[in-house]
């Protein structure tokens, strides 16, 4: 059974177009994040959701935009794509945000 | 600010014994994580320190001193698949987010 799956898991796009990132945990975990790691291997936190509501937005672009269902799901809108959006993008979640996070395959993002 | 310095690489040889150090400088505490991660892949939960003193898991062990702001992670009987990058992470305690270290490149040779 997979804990935390993401879709897609490559994503080739052009500059300027909208995309989207699909997260769904069933851990029955409250906190589900997303990270960014570029290609310096560096974790970044982009934004936390605990039952739905956002409490980690990191400095990131607006036109990053984040949305949560309900407490299971994490998605994560991007507009206007630029070259510099793309990296490996990570969803995670834990209990409480207090203990280990388990994290999706990741979604390797290519903007040309 | 906040702060997690780990090495940037490590090399070592199998069946050898390895210590990953990692040093922070947080605002606040509530555990650090050592997570590991094979390239190309995600990272994975490794081991949770939240008091002084050493967790032992299989061949891992991880050690924290709070005082001294400082973990380390050791790894015994080396095998070629621990080659990977072993990242450090700290709960600052605020907002739930984890200060992460920029990971240790580990090599295990023949």
């Amino acid at each position: 059974d997979t804990a935390v799956s993401q879709t897609p898991k490559y994503l080739v796009t052009q500059m300027g177009n909208d995309k989207s990132i699909k997260c769904e945990q069933n851990l029955g975990h409250d906190t589900m994040y997303w990270y960014k790691q570029d290609s310096k291997k560096f974790l970044k936190i982009m934004f936390s959701y605990n039952n739905k509501e956002l409490i980690i937005n990191e400095t990131v672009p607006n036109r990053f935009s984040p949305k949560s269902p309900d407490k299971a799901h994490l998605n994560l809108h991007i507009n206007s794509l630029e070259l510099g959006d793309s990296a490996v993008y990570f969803c995670a979640s834990s209990q409480r945000g207090l203990y280990e996070q388990y994290f999706g395959p990741g979604t390797r993002l290519t903007v040309t | 600010g906040q702060n997690i310095d780990q090495p940037t690489e490590m090399t070592a040889t199998e069946g050898a014994i390895v210590q990953i150090n990692c040093t922070y400088q947080t605002s606040g505490f509530n555990g650090l994580f050592w997570y590991q991660q094979h390239a190309g892949e995600a990272p994975t939960f490794l081991s949770y320190n939240v008091l002084d003193g050493l967790e032992e898991k299989g061949r891992f062990s991880s050690f924290l001193s709070r005082s001294k702001g400082y973990s380390y992670l050791l790894l015994k009987e080396l095998q070629m698949k621990d080659s990977a990058s072993y990242l450090c992470a700290v709960n600052a305690g605020n907002n739930r987010k984890l200060i992460w270290g920029l990971g240790t490149s580990l090599a295990v040779n023949p």
